[in-house]
């Protein structure tokens, strides 16, 4: 079962630009985890941040989570095609079992 | 190896038949995961091995599906008697334990026909 909703479910922008996906879940969590898949096969992990932390930055890529409100998101910054992908938060609570939001489909157009 | 290995990538099988999967974890991970990824449900967990701590089976669908690990490396799922609604990509993930990031192997893209 899926515990977290990301919005938008699709997403499509000129190389360039900045791309912006949320992420919000239903319960406490000791951290929040962002992959990227392409082509529906294997998963990429891209950055974790843990539920003290606010915010982090791994080269283009800025999370930020609020656990108040229960949502984090994901910032790719000077987007490239080569970020064409579909990217999904999942959340860590007791155990460590990762369990996945909807996913966001990004398009980066040339 | 350099990361997760699964096998094999594909796999077509017959409604009823019994299908073995097979993932190789990065060497020295003592964290285990699998889950599947179908068009319906999405990802979903599946079973989670720790070390020599009982697995969490929590998320398997079914008395249908089991997972072993043997010597705390290799791990094989097992679906007996398939059913089309078993069709799904089926991924194995490895990690260095609880709270690190999980590295994942390209999947096995199971067909029940």
């Amino acid at each position: 079962s899926q515990q977290g909703e990301e919005d938008p479910q699709a997403l499509s922008i000129q190389e360039g630009e900045n791309a912006t996906m949320n992420c919000s879940y239903k319960t406490s969590i000791n951290n929040l985890q962002w992959y990227r898949q392409n082509s529906g096969r294997g998963l990429v992990h891209l950055i974790l941040i843990r539920s003290n932390e606010r915010e982090k930055h791994s080269g283009r890529l800025r999370v930020t989570l609020d656990t108040s409100k229960k949502s984090s998101s994901l910032l790719i910054t000077a987007s490239r095609a080569a970020d064409t992908a579909s990217y999904f938060c999942a959340t860590v609570k007791n155990t460590d079992k990762l369990i996945f939001g909807t996913g966001t489909r990004l398009q980066v157009f040339p | 190896g350099a990361g997760v290995s699964q096998s094999p990538s594909n796999k077509v099988t017959e409604k009823g038949k019994d299908v073995e999967l097979r993932c190789d974890p990065i060497s020295g991970h003592t964290a285990l995961y699998w889950y599947r990824q179908s068009l319906g449900q999405g990802l979903e967990f599946l079973i989670y091995f720790q070390g020599n701590s009982a697995p969490d089976k929590s998320g398997l669908p079914s008395d249908r599906f089991s997972a072993e690990r043997t010597g705390g490396s290799v791990s094989t799922l097992t679906i007996q008697r398939t059913q089309q609604e078993d069709s799904a990509v089926y991924l194995c993930a490895s990690s260095k334990g609880p709270n690190y990031e999980q590295y994942f192997g390209p999947g096995t893209r199971l067909t029940v026909t």
